[in-house]
């Protein structure tokens, strides 16, 4: 009955690779999120989709493609992996208005060797 | 200058200490105030919600000044349990959510 998962919770990979996460909600939420936690615990939102519509689009290398089949899932696609996308991931969702609650994935830790 | 500072830490305190930590925000026209709890490699959770009023949730008080850009969180007669990192947590408004995150103040409450 987890409310917002996420495959896989480790991801060891080599440079250059392509990977993808995973991200599914429960909820009945109409947006998700995906950011991305630095070494530094800086959390930093990377996307947002609101019922399958990209609405925020940070500034992140093109090689980062979110995609969102329905509203109850959120995928990140990284191509080309590099050293400094090593870094956790976090999928977010919320209902709706500014005062709602984000609720989080688990988080997936991505290794770039 | 960060959109929202926080002082990293670590507080040490021992149990039973009241604790307070501070935040401030760069964008006057932030809309919502949160604080986030995240335990040592988990994920962020709120723990409350700020408003100008002030709220209180047992021993967590959070307050919100306005014209300070300021945003407090007050932890009284602390457990080893609310070891934790805090994170300072803003809405820039719209219909996006989109939130702005604190680098974070890390609590260790020592018996």
């Amino acid at each position: 009955d987890t409310a917002v998962s996420q495959t896989p919770k480790y991801l060891v990979t080599q440079m250059g690779n392509d990977k993808s996460i995973k991200c599914e909600q429960n909820l009945g939420h109409d947006t998700m999120y995906w950011y991305k936690q630095d070494s530094k615990k800086f959390l930093k939102i990377m996307f947002s989709y609101n019922n399958k519509e990209l609405i925020i689009n940070e500034t992140v290398p093109n090689r980062f493609s979110p995609k969102s089949p329905d509203k109850a899932h959120l995928n990140l696609h990284i191509n080309s992996l590099e050293l400094g996308d090593s870094a956790v991931y976090f999928c977010a969702s919320r209902t709706g208005g500014a005062g709602e609650t984000q609720y989080f994935g688990p988080g997936t830790r991505l290794l770039v060797l | 200058r960060k959109e929202v500072e926080q002082d990293p830490g670590p507080f040490n305190v021992p149990e039973g200490a009241t604790v307070a930590f501070n935040c401030t925000y760069s964008n006057s026209a932030s809309q919502s105030f949160f604080w986030y709890r995240q335990d040592c490699r988990k994920e962020p959770k709120l723990l409350m919600s700020v408003y100008s009023s002030g709220n209180e949730d047992g021993r967590f008080t959070a307050q919100l000044n306005r014209a300070s850009q300021y945003i407090s969180l007050l932890i009284r007669d602390s457990k080893l349990s609310d070891s934790a990192t805090y994170l300072c947590v803003v809405n820039m408004g719209g219909n996006t959510g989109k939130l702005i995150f604190g680098q974070g103040t890390t609590l260790q409450v020592k018996p």
